[in-house]
């Protein structure tokens, strides 16, 4: 069975700071990765997603993962945060192959805290 | 567009009575799943509805739990009788069905349903 690991509950950062939220995940066949955001009183909105090709993938607003898969990790980067960034942040994985129709597994949750 | 919705957004019962959550799919997505977030833990499945058939129930707690989807379109979880252990936030998504991309296509989260046992 495959899990995920957010390796921090909490990261607090200040504002334009650098910041990385870490994910590894245990898998023994071929998985698609995800990071997903939940603001304050909202539902989860999809981040950014890997499921093939390059393995730097990118965010609207900013925020970049890179698939390691030597090391079974998607971690989440920002070079630069806003006060607007805090939000929890899940990593998940679903297996590929088409016989998990989807079905997402989570991590713990991140939660991200941008103080001025 | 609307989104995901549910309801209620916040229920609190005591141990031994019923609830029922709903959730309403964005419009024409005919997959739509339930997950849940017990306090500290991870978001875990649930189950899986393609259109008003059961994908995938593996996630299922228990007996105590039913889920329904009459008609293909909304969908609601029933807790029956509801114990200490299952409060947690209850969140449901949707994504449409593209055939030969089940795993890829982006589900859309509802704002969850808080679910208080006392």
């Amino acid at each position: 069975a495959q899990s995920v690991t957010q390796l921090d509950s909490q990261v607090p950062v200040f504002e334009e700071a650098p910041v990385e939220l870490r994910c590894n995940y245990s898998s023994s066949v071929s998985v698609y990765l995800f990071w997903y955001v939940q603001y304050p009183n909202q539902g989860l909105q999809l981040l950014l997603k890997y499921l093939s090709g390059s393995t730097l993938v990118e965010s609207i607003n900013g925020f970049e993962a890179e698939f390691n898969k030597s090391q079974t990790s998607f971690h989440l980067r920002k070079p630069s945060v806003h006060i607007s960034d805090t939000a929890e942040y899940f990593c998940a994985v679903i297996i590929a192959g088409g016989t998990s129709y989807g079905k997402l597994t989570f991590g713990q949750g991140t939660i991200l805290t941008v103080h001025p | 567009e609307a989104g995901v919705t549910q309801f209620p957004s916040h229920s609190v019962i005591e141990k031994g009575q019923t609830v029922t959550l709903r959730c309403d799919p964005i419009s024409g997505h005919d997959n739509l799943y339930w997950y849940r977030r017990v306090m500290g833990k991870e978001i875990k499945f649930l189950l899986h509805f393609v259109k008003e058939s059961k994908q995938d129930e593996s996630g299922m707690p228990n007996n105590r739990f039913l889920a329904e989807r009459t008609g293909g379109t909304y969908s609601t979880l029933k807790v029956q009788p509801a114990e200490l252990e299952d409060s947690g936030v209850y969140f449901c998504a949707s994504s449409q069905i593209s055939p030969g991309f089940w795993d890829t296509d982006t589900q859309y989260f509802g704002p969850g349903t808080r679910l208080t046992v006392l």
